[in-house]
């Protein structure tokens, strides 16, 4: 149980492009769900959270223009780079909120290479 | 001073070690208490949760948290090269909005 897929895995683009990337929980509904970004040998940075049916709440320093986040579905959030150039490149993952509020499921990430 | 402190290593065992990991946190009101293993180019994969002090084993690991101490361990027994991954703890204080203050991960090596 409590399985979260991502989609792409993988996803090289060109600069200025915008990229679509997909969260979904498999097996459960989520309420929240959260958006991160990993830079290589580092821990987790949180970019933002995202609640079903509303707006997302950005973590400070993220620019929520560039970083288009839609959680349309107790299944699905997307994340959108828009506009994505190098420094963009980056390891990006989600996580789906279960149990009682107090623990994250993560999928398995999300690669972007902008050239 | 982080939240939550966990030394990034790394460690480099031998086949059969045990492994021990650790975090101290300084927020007393965490409650609930959990492990993550991420391999190279994955995302974390829930290993161990725990709530409140006390030990508790799955296999061959085993979850410890000492409240008072404001301390949590994981230990990995007969350790094996499959277990090569960084382990980063997490904390919450289950107020229902799922949110994780993380450690900085340790990055373990097991040496076939």
């Amino acid at each position: 149980g409590a399985v979260v897929s991502q989609h792409p895995s993988r996803v090289i683009c060109k600069s200025g492009t915008s990229v679509k990337i997909e969260c979904r929980s498999l097996d459960f509904q989520a309420t929240t769900m959260f958006w991160y970004r990993q830079f290589p040998k580092q821990s987790l940075m949180l970019m933002a959270t995202s609640n079903e049916g509303s707006k997302a709440t950005y973590e400070q320093g993220v620019e929520k223009d560039k970083f288009l986040i839609n959680h349309a579905s107790l299944t699905l959030s997307t994340l959108t780079v828009t506009s994505a150039h190098p420094e963009d490149s980056s390891f990006y993952i989600c996580s789906a909120g279960s149990g009682g509020g107090d623990t994250q499921y993560f999928g398995p990430g999300t690669r972007l290479t902008v050239l | 001073q982080k939240e939550v402190e966990q030394d990034p290593g790394p460690l480099s065992v031998p086949e059969g070690a045990i492994v021990s990991l650790n975090c101290t946190y300084s927020n007393s009101a965490f409650q609930y208490f959990m492990w993550y293993r991420q391999y190279s180019r994955k995302g974390p994969e829930l290993l161990m949760y725990t709530y409140s002090s006390g030990n508790k084993e799955d296999g061959r690991f085993t979850a410890q948290v000492d409240k008072s101490s404001k301390y949590i361990s994981l230990f990995i027994r007969d350790s094996q090269p499959s277990d090569s991954a960084t382990y980063l703890c997490a904390m919450s204080v289950g107020s229902n909005d799922y949110k994780l203050s993380f450690g900085a991960g340790t990055t373990v090596t097991v040496r076939a």
